[in-house]
C-alpha cells in the first residue's frame, strides 16, 4: 500500500497563478484533510471531508477550494495564488471524523509551494 | 476556543537520557490526545493515543502521561538515541463542531551522541 500519496512535491507559482494540489490514499478511509505549514505556526487544517461527498471549512479556508473526487481522491485548489500562500500542505487521511472516537491520521509526503 | 502550547525552543540531550516534551491546552476538555513524530520535509506519523481515563500509556521506550487536571501531556523517551531526534506533535480532537484533529506548533528534540 502506498498510503498517502500527493502531487507534485514542489510547485513554484507566480501571484495570480491558479493550480489543483492532488491527493489519494489507498487505505479505503472514509475522511481526508488539508492542513499547511508554516514555520512556528503548526499544522493549521484549510478544509476537510467528513465523508465521500462532503466537505467543510477549516480555520484558514481563505483563497482556497476542494473536490472530493471520489473515496480515494480530495484535491486542493488555489485559485488565484498570493505570496501568503507560500507554505508547505499536506493531505492527510482517517478511517473516519475525528469527534468522540479517536482516529490516528496518516499524512502525505507534503507539497512545498512558494508563491513570488 | 481551544489552545494548545508546546515549547518552540528546541530540546537538546545526550544520548541515553530521557527527554521530556510538554503539551499544554486550555479552555478545553479533550476526551483523548495523540502524539506524532515528524521528520524534516515529511509528514507527521502517529505514535501514540492517549485517553482522558488514562493515566498513562507506554509504547517500547515511549511514555506518555495525561494530566486533565493540569491540562497538561507529557511525552517521554528513554535512552534516547540519535535517531529519536525529530519535531513532536501534540494534537487534540475539536472543541467545535469542526470534525478533525487541532495540531500544537511541535517541539524539536536534538539527540546528541
Amino acid at each position: 500500500n502506498a498510503g498517502v500519496t500527493q502531487t507534485p512535491k514542489f510547485q513554484v507559482l507566480k501571484t495570480g497563478q491558479s493550480m489543483t494540489l492532488q491527493c489519494a490514499q489507498d487505505m479505503n478511509h472514509n475522511s481526508m484533510y488539508w492542513y499547511r505549514q508554516d514555520p512556528g505556526m503548526g499544522l493549521r487544517l484549510i478544509y476537510y471531508s467528513a465523508s465521500e461527498g462532503t466537505t467543510d471549512k477549516g480555520e484558514v479556508p481563505n483563497g482556497y477550494n476542494v473536490s472530493r473526487l471520489n473515496k480515494r481522491e480530495f484535491s486542493l485548489r488555489l485559485e488565484s495564488a498570493a505570496p501568503s500562500q507560500t507554505s508547505v500542505y499536506f493531505c492527510a487521511s482517517s478511517e473516519a471524523p475525528t469527534g468522540t472516537f479517536s482516529y490516528e491520521q496518516y499524512f502525505g509526503p507534503g507539497t512545498r509551494l512558494t508563491v513570488t | 476556543s481551544q489552545k494548545i502550547e508546546q515549547n518552540s525552543e528546541a530540546l537538546n540531550i545526550q544520548e541515553g537520557k530521557t527527554a521530556t516534551l510538554t503539551c499544554n491546552y486550555t479552555n478545553y476538555s479533550p476526551a483523548y490526545l495523540q502524539w506524532y513524530r515528524q521528520d524534516p520535509g515529511r509528514g507527521p506519523v502517529f505514535l501514540l493515543l492517549i485517553r482522558e481515563n488514562e493515566k498513562e500509556k507506554r509504547k517500547e521506550r515511549l511514555k506518555v502521561t495525561f494530566d486533565t487536571t493540569l491540562k497538561q501531556s507529557l511525552f517521554h523517551i528513554t535512552a534516547s538515541q540519535p535517531a529519536d531526534s525529530a519535531t513532536y506533535l501534540c494534537a487534540l480532537p475539536p472543541d467545535t463542531g469542526r470534525r478533525a484533529l487541532t495540531f500544537g506548533s511541535g517541539t524539536r528534540l536534538q539527540v546528541q551522541p
